[in-house]
């Protein structure tokens, strides 16, 4: 069965510092990845996705992540965190079986000092 | 593009009772999602459709019930009330169910207390 574990529920930064929100998953098959965000109040919104092809995915507002199969993650980074970047970020499995479900991580919230 | 809208944005509901939340997108897309987001959790899903007239369960499908009756509507029943069912819950659409070329685009969400 497929999994996902966000490493630290709650991660704080200073503006202007690295961002790495942190991604494991459980797989027998390399899956679909996602990285989406949610502000307050306000639904999901995807940041990135790894489909297939290259292992390092940009994405929307400078994030980005790797897939690395060896360690099956999918770290979120960015290199400067800017204060409009806190908000809640969820990382998402789905198989290649062609089923529906999406397995999603509990979230980590991102606080940014300024 | 209005997206996807959700109403209403927040309801308290007694034990017991029922109501409806309505979800509906002007983008017309195929696929239709019902999620819940409990507090700490991902979100789970628990119910999808993939057109008109055709709907299937998802992880957590028990005391809800869904009905597809035109691609822009997705409208979720809940029948009796329970605690449990205390909640966020997010519609969501998508033109694909290919997740290499669909992205679900999420409504704002229903809060849901039920006391």
């Amino acid at each position: 069965a497929q999994s996902v574990t966000q490493l630290g529920s709650h991660v704080s930064v200073s503006e202007g510092a690295l961002v790495l929100l942190r991604c494991n998953y459980s797989s027998s098959v390399p899956p679909y990845l996602f990285w989406y965000v949610q502000y307050p109040n306000q639904g999901l919104q995807l940041l990135l996705k790894y489909t297939t092809g290259a292992t390092l995915v940009k994405g929307i507002n400078g994030f980005e992540a790797e897939f690395k199969k060896s360690e099956t993650s999918f770290h979120l980074t960015k290199p400067s965190a800017h204060m409009s970047d806190a908000a809640e970020y969820f990382c998402a499995v789905r198989g290649r079986g062609g089923g529906f479900k999406t397995i999603f991580g509990a979230g980590t919230r991102l606080f940014v000092k300024a | 593009n209005a997206g996807v809208t959700q109403t209403p944005k927040f309801r308290i509901l007694k034990i017991g009772q029922s109501m409806t939340l309505q979800c509906t997108q002007d983008m017309n897309h195929n696929y239709m999602y019902w999620y819940r987001q409990d507090p700490g959790m991902g979100l789970k899903l628990i119910y999808y459709s993939v057109g008109a007239g055709i709907t299937d369960k998802g992880e957590v499908p028990n005391g809800y019930n869904v009905s597809r009756s035109t691609t822009e509507d997705f409208p979720l029943r809940l029948e009796l009330a329970a605690p449990s069912q205390t909640s966020v819950y997010f519609c969501a659409s998508s033109t694909s169910r290919n997740p290499a070329q669909e992205t679900q685009y999420f409504g704002p969400g229903t809060r849901l207390l039920v006391l």
